[in-house]
């Protein structure tokens, strides 16, 4: 089965503190994803990734920046964490070519409260 | 700005009933269609997945597909009270697969016993 884990599952941070959010995944997919999630709002792309040095601005990349030095290891990272940033977020990941029906496969979400 | 709309709901219906699921997308592009299952303070799990237009059963559910209309529903039949969680319906925007998919907001199912 596919493994996708995220460090954390609740974390707690004060307003300015730099923040980092890890998720590694074991079946060798090549595109890595980071959503948040909010009540009402649904699951918003931040970023993703396509390969080992690569990003893309997902639609809301403000306030967050990624990092994907080695292919099974995916990290979000809050620069200057703000309160409008306390949400659930979620990793995926997916392989691709051949072996990609569209299907993503999640972690188990990691929880931030910025105080 | 391409989008997937949901009733939020809550949806409620009493054991055993059909459970009716809608949503529909802006992108005529698009072809592929998911819908997620996602239990309260658990991430977003895939039930089913469907390609073309028509139906696609699996078990209890089936999804139904019109791309002339920007449609996609879910039935959940014999519904039961684990059935009971918000289910996300995803689309694929892009013609080619490994793209991000774009979640609708979700609809809240109660199935009381």
């Amino acid at each position: 089965d596919v493994k996708v884990t995220q460090s954390s599952r609740y974390l707690v941070k004060r307003t300015g503190e730099k923040v980092f959010l890890e998720c590694v995944q074991d079946m060798d997919h090549e595109n890595m994803f980071w959503y948040r999630q909010d009540p009402g709002l649904g699951l918003r792309l931040i970023y993703f990734s396509y390969d080992v040095k690569m990003k893309e601005k997902g639609d809301i990349p403000e306030g967050y920046s990624v990092s994907r030095e080695k292919k099974e290891r995916f990290s979000l990272i809050l620069e200057s964490a703000s309160t409008n940033q306390t949400s659930m977020y979620l990793c995926a990941s997916s392989p691709m070519g051949e072996l990609n029906t569209g299907e993503l496969f999640f972690g188990e979400g990691s929880r931030l409260t910025v105080l | 700005q391409k989008e997937v709309e949901q009733n939020s709901g809550p949806l409620s219906v009493p054991e055993g009933a059909i459970a009716s699921l809608n949503c529909t997308y802006s992108d005529r592009v698009s072809q592929s269609f998911f819908w997620y299952r996602q239990y309260s303070g658990k991430s977003p799990e895939l039930i089913m997945s469907i390609y073309s237009n028509g139906d696609k059963e699996d078990g209890r559910f089936t999804a139904q597909l019109n791309k002339a209309s920007q449609y996609v529903s879910l039935l959940i039949r014999d519904s039961q009270p684990s059935d009971s969680a918000t289910y996300l319906c995803a689309v694929n925007p892009m013609e080619q697969a490994g793209t991000a998919l774009i979640f609708g907001k979700g609809t809240t199912l109660s199935v009381s016993s």
